[in-house]
C-alpha cells in the first residue's frame, strides 16, 4: 500500500499560538491531498482539498485564514493553524491521492496529528 | 447531497464469531465505495474498496459487494479476531476529474472478546 506521513505526531500548544503540521506521500506524487478533522468519537469531516502548484478549496464553514494550506510540491502539502484556540483542539487527518496510475482512485491517510490547545 | 449510512455501534462479539456491518448510500452518480478502518490513536487504513456495480472488495478476509440495486456496501468477515477490534467507517468517492471528495459514514465501532 501507500505510506503518507504526517508530522508532527502530537502537538500541544498555548492558545494565540499558530502550529504547523506537514503531510507527506513517500512513495507516489500526489497531486490532490485533503484535510480533515475529526472529533472524539465521531467521523472525519473533510476541511479542504489542495491541489499542488494552486490554491486550496474550502469546505463551507471551514475559515480559510485560519486555517491555511500549502501544497508546493507533489509529496508535500502543509496546514497552519494560525492564532489557535482550545476549541481547535482535535484530530487532524490528512490524505493524497494520485492523479494516475493505480493509486489514482483511492485516497491514502496519514496517522494524524492530535493538537491539544491550552 | 451524497451522504452514506451505517449501522450505529457498538457493535460487541465474541472471538471467531460472524461479522456484519451494514452500509448504504445515497448518490446522484455512480460513486466507488470503500471501507476503512481506524485503530485506536491512528488514522484511517484502507481496507477494501469497489468501483462499480457488483463488484467484490476483500481484504483480510473482510468482503463488500457493490449492490446497485439496493444501494448497500455491507462489510462482512466469517471470523472475527481480536485485533479486528477497531472503528470501521464506509465511504463513497463522489465527483470527476480528479478531485474526487470522499463523504463518510458515522462509523461504526467492533470490540470483539476473547
Amino acid at each position: 500500500g501507500a505510506v503518507v506521513s504526517q508530522h508532527p505526531s502530537r502537538v500541544i500548544c498555548k492558545s494565540g499560538t499558530s502550529v504547523k503540521i506537514e503531510c507527506r506521500s513517500l512513495d507516489f506524487q500526489a497531486t490532490t491531498m485533503f484535510w480533515y478533522r475529526q472529533f472524539p468519537k465521531q467521523s472525519l469531516m473533510l476541511m479542504a482539498t489542495s491541489n499542488e502548484g494552486s490554491k486550496a478549496t474550502y469546505e463551507q464553514g471551514v475559515e480559510k485564514d485560519k486555517f491555511l494550506i500549502n501544497h508546493a510540491s507533489l509529496t508535500l502539502s502543509t496546514l497552519t493553524v494560525t492564532s489557535a484556540h482550545p476549541e481547535d483542539s482535535s484530530f487532524y487527518i490528512c490524505s493524497a491521492r494520485a492523479a494516475t496510475g493505480e493509486k489514482a482512485n483511492t485516497q491514502y491517510f496519514g496517522p494524524g496529528t492530535r493538537l491539544t490547545v491550552l | 447531497g451524497d451522504s452514506v449510512t451505517q449501522m450505529e455501534g457498538p457493535v460487541t462479539l465474541s472471538e471467531e464469531a460472524f461479522l456484519t456491518i451494514n452500509c448504504t448510500y445515497t448518490a446522484t452518480g455512480y460513486p466507488s465505495l470503500f471501507w476503512y478502518v481506524q485503530y485506536p490513536g491512528e488514522g484511517l487504513q484502507l481496507l477494501l474498496k469497489a468501483t462499480k456495480a457488483d463488484d467484490k472488495g476483500s481484504n483480510k478476509g473482510f468482503e463488500a459487494t457493490y449492490r446497485k440495486e439496493t444501494t448497500s456496501f455491507h462489510l462482512e468477515k466469517g471470523s472475527v479476531q481480536v485485533s479486528d477490534s477497531a472503528v470501521y467507517f464506509c465511504a463513497l468517492s463522489e465527483g470527476s476529474g480528479g478531485y474526487n471528495k470522499l463523504i463518510f459514514g458515522a462509523g461504526t465501532r467492533l470490540a470483539v472478546h476473547p
